[in-house]
């Protein structure tokens, strides 16, 4: 079955980075794109960026561009999402989800990493 | 920048009709999703491209897109259909938007 197992909750201090892992099984990893969402408490979801799995090819939320970077690594299939300079709002739950495409849906999601930016 | 309009919230008597609006600039060139999330789950597709069921979503959850609304209807809601649902759609190739949110309570 498909899954999408993302690493554990992060604390960092304003300022930081932090890098949130999303291992993928159960597919060919290479035949879909994973995009990035992230969803601040209480509030709706917000697309930070896609990257297509086989061939690195990245776009990023114009809110975002020069502060995430989304990478992949096929030997592993696990997608990567590094977010720089944080600051207080980036406090939030960030999923992974897969995509068939433009104009298709998110169809699996990751369990969510909460992400905490405090001093 | 492009936006998503939901009503905040829906009510709905179990067994009856649930509808939740959408609206945005020529939404009805563009394909949407619907999303239902559960506190402290992970948002779950419902519809996309406008109409599609993914498996295992039950037939008593449909999607239309109509001008500059889409639609997601929930005909005999019952208790387990109570969450937040949310559209979504791409904005360009490579620029994906979501809805602000529905809370729909069944009671």
């Amino acid at each position: 079955q498909v899954q999408l197992v993302q690493s554990g909750a992060e604390v960092e201090k304003p300022g930081a980075s932090v890098t949130v892992s999303c291992k993928a099984s159960g597919y060919s990893f290479s035949s879909y794109g994973i995009s990035w969402v992230r969803q601040a408490p209480g509030q709706g979801p917000e697309w930070m960026g896609w990257i297509g799995a086989s061939d690195g090819d990245a776009y990023y939320a114009q809110r975002l561009q020069g502060r995430v970077t989304m990478t992949t690594d096929t030997s592993t299939t696990t997608a990567y999402m590094e977010l720089r300079s944080l600051i207080s709002d980036d406090t939030a739950v960030y999923y992974c989800a897969r995509g068939r495409g433009t104009g298709e849906g998110f169809d699996y999601w990751g369990q969510g990493t909460l992400v905490i930016v405090s001093s | 920048s492009y936006e998503l309009t939901q009503p905040a919230s829906v009510s709905v008597s179990p067994g009856q009709t649930a509808s939740i609006t959408c609206s945005g600039d020529k939404l009805g060139n563009k394909y949407a999703s619907w999303y239902q999330q559960k506190p402290g789950q992970s948002p779950v597709l419902v519809i996309y491209r406008d109409t599609k069921r993914p498996s295992g979503i039950p037939e008593r959850f449909s999607g239309s897109n109509s001008g500059n609304t889409v639609t997601l209807t929930i005909r005999g809601a019952q208790a387990m259909d109570e969450a937040d649902y949310y559209c979504q759609t791409w904005d360009s190739s490579t620029s994906v938007v979501f809805g602000g949110g529905t809370k729909l309570t069944v009671l």
